[in-house]
Parts: C-alpha cells; sequence; structure tokens
C-alpha cells in the first residue's frame, strides 16, 4: 500500500513550458486535492475532485487544469508556466467520510525561471 | 468566506516541558471540523489530531491535545512533554462539515524549534 505518490519530486521550468504533476493514490479514495505552498502562506487549494468525473475549482485555479478519468489518479497541467507558480505542490486524498484524514503525497518542488 | 489565523509564526520550547500553539479561525457555519497537522522537514504532512465541532469534549492524541473554544472561533494545541522529533512547522485547518471535506482551508503556519 503505496498511499498517495507524486511525481516528480523535483523539476525546473522555463516561462511558457507545459508540465503535467502525477499523483496517484492507490487506497480507493473518492475525494482528491492539489495544493500549492508558499512561503508565509500556507497550503492554498488549486483543484479538488470528489469522484471519477467530477472536478471543481478551489482557491487559486489560475494557470492550472485537472481532469479524473480514474479513481486513481488526478493529474495537475500547468499550461504555460509562470514563475509565480514557483512552489511546492501536494496532492491529498480522503475518503470524504465524516472528519475524515487526508493523506498527503511527498510533494513537487517546482521552480520556474 | 472561511479563514484560518495563527497569529505565532515560531515558538521555541525546551525538551520535556509543554507548549501551546494557537489558532483562530472566521466563519459562519455552525458545523464544521477542524484540524492540526505537522510538517517536519521532510516535507510530508501528517495529521496530528482532528476535532468535529459538535462535539464539546477536546480531542487528545497521547501528547497532543486541543483546547476548543467554539464561540470564541479557537482551536489552539498542546504538545506535552516536547520532545526534540516534535520540531516541525504546525498549521491549522479548517473544513466545511457535509461537503467536500477535502477542502481544507489551512492557516500560514507556526514554526516550533525544541531545545535540548
Amino acid at each position: 500500500n503505496a498511499g498517495v505518490t507524486q511525481t516528480p519530486k523535483f523539476q525546473v521550468l522555463k516561462t511558457g513550458q507545459s508540465m503535467t504533476l502525477q499523483c496517484a493514490q492507490d487506497m480507493n479514495h473518492e475525494y482528491m486535492s492539489w495544493y500549492r505552498q508558499d512561503p508565509g502562506m500556507g497550503l492554498r487549494l488549486i483543484h479538488y475532485s470528489v469522484g471519477a468525473g467530477i472536478t471543481d475549482q478551489g482557491e487559486v485555479p489560475n494557470g492550472y487544469n485537472v481532469s479524473r478519468s480514474t479513481t486513481e489518479d488526478f493529474p495537475l497541467r500547468l499550461l504555460s508556466a509562470a514563475p509565480s507558480q514557483t512552489s511546492v505542490y501536494f496532492c491529498a486524498s480522503s475518503d470524504g467520510t465524516g472528519v475524515a484524514e487526508q493523506f498527503f503525497g511527498p510533494g513537487t518542488r517546482l521552480t520556474v525561471l | 468566506a472561511q479563514t484560518v489565523t495563527q497569529s505565532q509564526p515560531e515558538m521555541s520550547v525546551q525538551e520535556a516541558e509543554t507548549v501551546t500553539l494557537s489558532c483562530t479561525y472566521d466563519t459562519s457555519e455552525s458545523d464544521y471540523y477542524l484540524f492540526w497537522y505537522k510538517q517536519p522537514p521532510s516535507r510530508q504532512m501528517i495529521l496530528v489530531i482532528r476535532q468535529e465541532a459538535y462535539k464539546q469534549q477536546n480531542a487528545t492524541e497521547n501528547r497532543f491535545s486541543v483546547n476548543f473554544q467554539k464561540a470564541a472561533k479557537s482551536f489552539s494545541l498542546k504538545i506535552s512533554d516536547s520532545q526534540l522529533g516534535d520540531a516541525a512547522m504546525y498549521f491549522c485547518a479548517y473544513s466545511v462539515y457535509g461537503g467536500a471535506t477535502n477542502k481544507l482551508i489551512f492557516g500560514t503556519g507556526t514554526l516550533l524549534a525544541v531545545q535540548p
């Protein structure tokens, strides 16, 4: 049972490049989320999903796209990277029941030059 | 909109002593959940403790306990018998009850140092 996995762990992009951050979970969780962590700002919700085929925007969705074709996977796409997207990105999942614990992946540190 | 405020950017405690980290939040909801997460230098987010707002009893997990004051919208974390491994960034977080409970709203964090 690997929990929540994220790839890559580190990435450097140039402004304007696109890339996909991968997230997968093997706990059969319905709920998955993407957060970004910036110094002094805590974690902020980018996009979330309550099941396969269902996604919605969080607090800071601009510049990011998501899709959820399977229960296991929830990729985050940066269409045209900008320096403001330099951050640490966390994927999380939960079963969404009651005061459900969210399980976080190890994070991806992204630098946009 | 809901907000979470952690007014202590940094705290320090001596090993074996007790420390309390503060958290206040703002919401118009009557039912919600509150969490404390720990983030050590490894960057991994680890759930420390959670509280359901409709429960009056304060949550406890071993050396970690909370003081939940619903009327004051306060949710402080007490760490007893502090250990070197407790050194980390601590985040207070809120989520709505009954909705998409994976929508966590985080505070800005408190960096806890433990002195030997």
